[in-house]
């Protein structure tokens, strides 16, 4: 197995630029979420998944948008990249119970300019 | 804000020594995990203790859980060069957001 994967590794985008990161998980989890980590600092949820179709917000939301349309996949997309998304991306996945430990992607190090 | 607060925020013990981390949080929980993060890696998960329990043991990690005091610590024996990472706690409240501590800085001088 895999287990989760994300693309890219590193990003530099525009101010303005949209683009999306990429996040895929073959352990056939249901719950799968996005989290940012700014330096020094422990991870922020942005949006999370308890299915394909179902998406909820996190803590930080705003500027990101999340779609569920397969088990495996849970992109996550920036709209209008703004400087103060600089920050690294990481995917996580686990069953849905919450008694169950996550098990996280490498990591998406994001740069707006 | 933030559910879970560590501290110390960094901590530099020999080789050898034992390292305690502790956490402290603001609402009721589901459980509590601990996670290791090497430098520029994914978090790995270490152990989960669940609100009704008060000590958990894993290898040479030891979690302890006061829900009366809101707080957790996760102590490390016989640390290891190895064991430099940082650490952090994250909190379950029964709905499905897992929120982290900012973490603690452990460096274990060999």
């Amino acid at each position: 197995n895999a287990g989760v994967t994300q693309t890219p590794k590193f990003q530099v985008l525009k101010t303005g630029q949209s683009m999306t990161l990429q996040c895929a998980q073959d352990m056939n989890h249901e719950y799968m979420s996005w989290y940012r980590q700014d330096p020094g600092m422990g991870l922020r949820l942005i949006h999370y998944s308890v299915g394909a179709g179902i998406t909820d917000q996190g803590e930080v939301p705003n500027g990101y948008n999340v779609s569920r349309s397969t088990t495996e996949d849970f992109p996550l997309r920036l709209l209008s990249a703004a400087p103060s998304q600089t920050s690294v991306y990481f995917c996580a996945s686990r069953w849905t119970g919450s008694d169950n430990e996550q098990f996280f992607g490498p990591g998406t190090r994001l740069t707006v300019l | 804000s933030q559910q879970g607060e560590e501290d110390p925020q960094a901590l530099s013990i020999q080789e050898g020594e034992n390292a305690t981390m502790n956490c402290s949080y603001k609402t009721s929980i589901n459980n509590l995990q601990w996670y290791r993060q090497n430098s520029g890696r994914g978090l790995v998960h270490l152990i989960l203790i669940r609100s009704n329990e008060r000590e958990k043991h894993s290898g040479r990690l030891r979690v302890t859980l006061d829900t009366s005091k809101k707080s957790s610590s996760l102590l490390i024996t016989a640390s290891r060069a190895a064991d430099t990472a940082s650490y952090f706690c994250a909190t379950d409240t029964g709905g499905f957001k897992t929120i982290f501590g900012a973490g603690t800085r452990l460096f274990v001088k060999a």
